[in-house]
């Protein structure tokens, strides 16, 4: 089974661009969570989608958003880029069946984000 | 609110037993999770625990007791590939993640 998949694994922009970043789960997993991680604040939860809807968000500003296709491929876009917002942004993918059992999480490599 | 403690730094000599500690305050419970992170790479799974007790696999084991809120993973037999961050999650309405603790192994 081919496992998490994120492009671009890097991205130079610059203040007040906007970017768009993809990733394509494990086949047959319906959850895709993404998650910034900076050496200061560690991972932290974005948001959560589910069969394209979203089922759990963090506490990020509005600029932060994403979806998910019927394919269960999602995609995040920040807009309004800030110097802040550098970082090692992480999809993850679990079969995401059902919220009462720990469903592991499959991380992808990973998108390095560098804003300048 | 939803707060995860791991310690910072821990160092260990190769063939030594550690422990990671872990404690937690959540909202919900659905399983907690530990994974391991290798500088400039992805996390990756270890091991899971939803009912109280050692789940052990391998040179891994990892604790739990969830009326205390509290785990721990246990590393055996180190060896110099160990050298990582160890990360707990806890699964609850969503995932919070700890801050990692950097284990470095001395041979």
């Amino acid at each position: 089974k081919a496992g998490v998949t994120q492009t671009p694994r890097y991205l130079i922009k610059t203040r007040g661009q906007q970017v768009t970043l993809s990733c394509s789960p494990i086949s047959g997993h319906r959850s895709v969570s993404w998650y910034q991680q900076t050496p200061g604040q560690g991972l932290q939860f974005l948001f959560e989608y589910f069969s394209e809807t979203q089922r759990n968000k963090g506490n990020f500003p509005g600029r932060f958003s994403g979806r998910q296709f019927s394919n269960s491929r999602s995609e995040m876009n920040v807009s309004t880029l800030e110097l802040g917002d550098s970082a090692l942004y992480l999809c993850a993918s679990s079969p995401g069946t059902s919220g009462l059992q720990g469903d592991e999480q499959y991380f992808g490599p990973g998108t390095r984000l560098t804003v300048t | 609110g939803q707060n995860i403690d791991q310690p910072t730094e821990m160092t260990a000599t190769e063939g030594a037993i550690v422990q990671i500690n872990c404690t937690y305050q959540t909202s919900g419970f659905n399983g907690l999770f530990w994974y391991q992170q290798h500088a400039g790479e992805a996390p990756t799974f270890l091991s899971y625990n939803v009912l109280d007790g050692l789940e052990e696999k391998g040179r891994f084991s990892s604790f739990l007791s969830r009326s205390k809120g509290y785990s721990y993973l246990l590393l055996k037999e180190l060896q110099m590939k160990d050298s990582a961050s160890y990360l707990c999650a806890v699964h609850g309405q969503n995932f919070v993640f700890g801050p990692g603790t950097r284990l470095s192994v001395l041979p």
